[in-house]
């Protein structure tokens, strides 16, 4: 069952701005990820945050995690024309056997 | 990291017929998946292929619906049956190598049904 919800559901900016999603979950996990899927295609991994962080970077993404709000966010900084896709979260629960469970995503649209 | 592709890329079915996607991955991995991702939805699992015994399906998911097949660390097959109009999705399969926390996606099969 889908246990992330994510918000907002479309957000639409210029480029060269910066681009916040949310992420949100119920159950304790082991680590939270972020994809990036373009047109319907498959899903390419972009960062990975372990339950006892709290900040990671990579690049010009930006991902924290609340384990105490059971939220995240992705930041992505100076964004371009390029990163127009669907971002998703999926969580890895404790009790989950490495089964990713994704949220309902966040389309991105930069534009030009 | 892993490279992995899938047939077809695409397909349009009649209802009531079957379509099998293939999975190819170019390393031998232990833990294989398959996903669906309705129109404009997120990734649901449908099940994890096991080589060497049966597939081990989520809540929903039944193998007379999605039987699978996992005959090598490399490959897979999920084969959708008695397609329905609401079967049309893309269908992803990925896999998480050994010591690995990540998963990586193939490209996905894009199912419509008529």
């Amino acid at each position: 069952s889908q246990q992330g919800e994510e918000d907002p559901q479309a957000l639409s900016i210029q480029e060269g701005e910066n681009a916040t999603m949310n992420c949100s979950y119920k159950t304790s996990i082991n680590n939270l990820q972020w994809y990036r899927q373009n047109s319907g295609r498959g899903l390419v991994h972009l960062i990975l945050i372990r339950s006892n962080e709290r900040e990671k970077h990579s690049g010009r993404l930006r991902v924290t995690l609340d384990t105490s709000k059971k939220s995240s966010s992705l930041l992505i900084t100076a964004s371009r024309a390029a990163d127009t896709a669907s971002y998703f979260c999926a969580t890895v629960p404790i009790q989950g056997a490495q089964k990713l469970v994704f949220g309902q995503g966040t389309r991105l649209t930069i534009n030009p | 990291s892993a490279v992995i592709s899938q047939k077809p890329s695409r397909d349009i079915c009649q209802r009531g017929t079957s379509l099998t996607i293939q999975c190819q991955v170019d390393s031998q991995v232990t833990m294989m998946f398959w996903y669906r991702q309705q129109p404009g939805q997120s990734l649901t699992l449908i099940a994890t292929a096991n080589q060497g015994s049966e597939a081990t399906y989520e809540s929903g998911f039944v193998i007379d619906k999605f039987p699978i097949s996992r005959p090598n660390l490399t490959f897979s097959t999920l084969t959708v049956s008695n397609l329905s109009p609401e079967d049309s999705s893309i269908y992803l399969c990925s896999v998480e190598p050994v010591r690995q926390e990540t998963q990586y996606f193939g490209p996905g099969t894009r199912l419509l049904v008529l």
